[in-house]
């Protein structure tokens, strides 16, 4: 079965702007979740949907923001662009409405700001 | 806060040899323990999850072992091979959250 598709793999952007990345889950994964990876800070959690609710959301500014739609597809969008977002933002589905299942991650937008 | 330690330093050994990696975590209680595999450029693939009331998990080569009162994890590789050189990543969980709460990963390089 297909995995967890990112798009798009690689983005630059200039500081201020906004960017919207997108995630398809597994078929049948209801459940999104959105990280974001730096070589300093590892991997921080961003926010995680279930069934198009937000249920959970990390410690990032409101510029950071996502969704989820009825077929569990999801996005990220970051406004106003800072050269600090730079980094590697991961989607993991999972199969079950707690992480103790496993994500599935998707390979990654790689988005700098410059 | 959490705290989450996994060693920074690369783990450089001989193929053939067991890899053993160490997790320490601090202020918290997980409900289970995951262990993930990274290779550059990619999305961590999943390995092992062990709940807090197991103490030892196999699958093929892995082993991992959970001991909440030391409150650490290792995760085993035996036998190992080149094509095991990765980061490897250990992440903490509750239930009734789907946030894991990961460690920045150990970077084992494994030699023919």
């Amino acid at each position: 079965k297909a995995g967890v598709t990112q798009t798009p793999r690689y983005l630059i952007k200039t500081r201020g702007q906004q960017v919207t990345l997108s995630c398809s889950p597994i078929s049948g994964h209801r459940s999104v979740s959105w990280y974001q990876q730096t070589p300093g800070q590892g991997l921080q959690f961003l926010f995680e949907y279930f069934s198009e609710t937000q249920r959970n959301k990390g410690n990032f500014p409101g510029r950071f923001s996502g969704r989820q739609f009825s077929n569990s597809r999801s996005e990220m969008n970051v406004s106003t662009l800072e050269l600090g977002d730079s980094a590697l933002y991961l989607c993991a589905s999972s199969l079950g409405a707690e992480a103790n299942y496993g994500y599935t991650f998707g390979s990654g937008t790689r988005l700098t700001v410059v | 806060s959490q705290k989450i330690e996994q060693n920074s330093e690369a783990l450089n050994i001989q193929e053939g040899k067991t890899a053993t990696l160490t997790c320490n975590y601090t202020n918290y209680s997980p409900a289970y323990l995951q262990w993930y595999r990274q290779d550059p450029g990619r999305g961590p693939v999943f390995l092992l999850l062990i709940r807090e009331n197991e103490k030892e998990k196999r699958k093929e080569r892995l082993k991992v072992t959970f001991d909440t009162t030391l409150k650490q994890s290792l995760f085993h590789i035996t036998a190992s091979q080149p094509a095991d050189s990765a980061t490897y990543l250990c992440a903490l969980g509750n239930t009734g959250f789907q946030k894991l709460v990961f460690g920045t990963g150990t970077r084992l390089l494994v030699s023919p």
